[in-house]
């Protein structure tokens, strides 16, 4: 069954700090993204990537950045972090590999507060 | 790019009744649908998909109806019970993106 992991599963980081938000995926899925869910906006995309060494922004990639150094692990960075970024982050790989449809598998998600 | 809403964003309704939640999208070209449930404090997960080809899916005790005409996709609860209390979200994407779009959700409450 495929497995998507995330941690930590909660977070509180300082305004300013440093962040990373990690997330392995053992189903051997080229695709990986990272949403955020926020009450009245849904899940909305910050980055994605095709695979090891690729990174591509998505609707929302200001004040994120993204590492995937592995076909495995997909990392979501906040340098500096902000309140605004208090979130629920998801992470998910995708089997999409052209000609049909894209299921996306979902890890359990971090609770970022920011303070 | 597309843009999809999903209404209502709330929706309470007592168990055996139907319930149904529409999202319509704007692009065209839109090709793969999806409905995903996330039960409290857990994650997604995929209920159904849908492909521009097909215009009607089934599942246990739901319908999944593809409008194309309209750009409208709606999930359909037949008799609805607690265990479907959720938060309902629609996704769409076109044939070659990487990128699914996703609805802003529906929190559906099922009363005993």
């Amino acid at each position: 069954e495929a497995a998507v992991t995330q941690s930590p599963r909660n977070k509180v980081a300082v305004t300013g700090g440093k962040v990373t938000l990690s997330c392995n995926q053992t189903n051997n899925h080229n695709n990986m993204y990272w949403y955020r869910q926020d009450t009245g906006h849904g899940l909305r995309l910050i980055h994605y990537s095709y695979g090891a060494g690729s990174t591509e922004k998505g609707d929302i990639p200001d004040g994120y950045k993204a590492s995937r150094p592995s076909q495995e692990n997909f990392s979501l960075i906040l340098e500096l972090a902000t309140p605004s970024q208090t979130s629920v982050y998801f992470c998910a790989s995708g089997d999409w590999t052209g000609g049909s449809a894209e299921t996306l598998y979902f890890g359990s998600g971090t609770r970022l507060t920011v303070l | 790019g597309e843009q999809v809403e999903q209404r209502p964003p709330h929706l309470s309704v007592r168990e055996g009744d139907s319930a149904v939640i529409t999202c319509t999208y704007t692009d065209p070209n839109s090709y793969y649908f999806f409905w995903y449930k996330q039960e409290p404090g857990a994650s997604l997960q995929l209920l159904m998909k849908v492909f521009s080809s097909t215009e009607i899916n089934e599942g246990q005790g739901f319908t999944v109806l593809l409008n194309k005409k309209d750009k409208r996709l709606s999930l359909n609860l037949t008799a609805a019970h607690p265990g479907d209390s959720a938060a309902y979200f629609c996704a769409v994407s076109d044939t070659n993106a990487y990128k699914v779009i996703f609805g802003k959700g529906t929190h559906l409450h099922v009363l005993p």
